[in-house]
């Protein structure tokens, strides 16, 4: 059962657009959501993180938005940069446990100039 | 402070054979968490552990497959009698905390290739 969904599963943007990728959940006892950039050949990197009380987060160009009742949350990339050209990962935790992370099955995003 | 050092890179190995990948920690992390990537597919849980405990193997298959954390050295993730579905690539965190919303680092990951 997979518990975080993920979309779109690749995404080209143009420089300078936004990149929008939106994830769900089904497990209502996750209450941390961080995101992660991957670039090839390299292991995945906290990118932002989220926890359900507040609604949104923004860090520089990057932005989680997120909606408790629907159970979904997105990353938003402003002003897209070619540098950005990565898969990024949603995920869920629980912060009473441990490191134990459920990954969505990731976005291939690639920024064209 | 060197991150987190995984070796080695690149594993070929032939059905039947084993494999032993390595996970040396950040410094001061004690917690260690490996995770299973196949093509195209996010991040599966595989095991936690700390120094010399298996705190939780819930994701790790229940044959063949093992890991371990010594008082002293890395952590083991071991592949024994692989198969071509074993080809993957394996990637170790470590944080210093256990808590679930530490940030927890990973490594560059070990792909392994069953031929």
């Amino acid at each position: 059962q997979q518990q975080v969904k993920q979309s779109p599963q690749s995404l080209i943007v143009q420089k300078g657009g936004i990149s929008i990728i939106n994830c769900a959940y089904e497990n209502t006892a996750f209450d941390y959501f961080p995101w992660y950039q991957q670039f090839p050949g390299k292991g995945p990197a906290l990118l932002i993180a989220i926890r359900p009380d507040v609604s949104e987060k923004k860090e520089g160009r990057f932005t989680i938005s997120f909606n408790k009742s629907a159970k979904q949350f997105s990353l938003h990339i402003m002003d897209s940069q070619p540098g950005d050209s990565a898969t990024y990962f949603c995920a869920a935790s629980i912060t009473g446990g441990y490191q134990k992370v459920t990954f969505g099955t990731g976005t291939k995003l690639q920024v064209i100039p | 402070n060197a991150g987190v050092m995984q070796n080695p890179r690149h594993l070929v190995r032939r059905r039947g054979q084993e494999a032993r990948l390595r996970c040396s920690p950040m410094k001061g992390h004690s917690h260690v968490y490996w995770y299973r990537q196949l093509p195209e597919e996010g991040l599966k849980f595989m095991v936690y552990l700390q120094k010399e405990n298996i705190i939780d193997e819930s994701g790790m298959p229940k044959e063949r497959f093992s890991a371990e954390f010594p008082k002293e050295g890395p952590s083991i993730l071991r592949i024994q009698q692989v198969v071509r579905g074993d080809s993957a690539a394996y990637f170790c965190a470590s944080s210093s905390s256990p808590g679930g919303n530490t940030e927890a680092f990973f490594g560059q990951g070990t792909r392994l290739t069953v031929v």
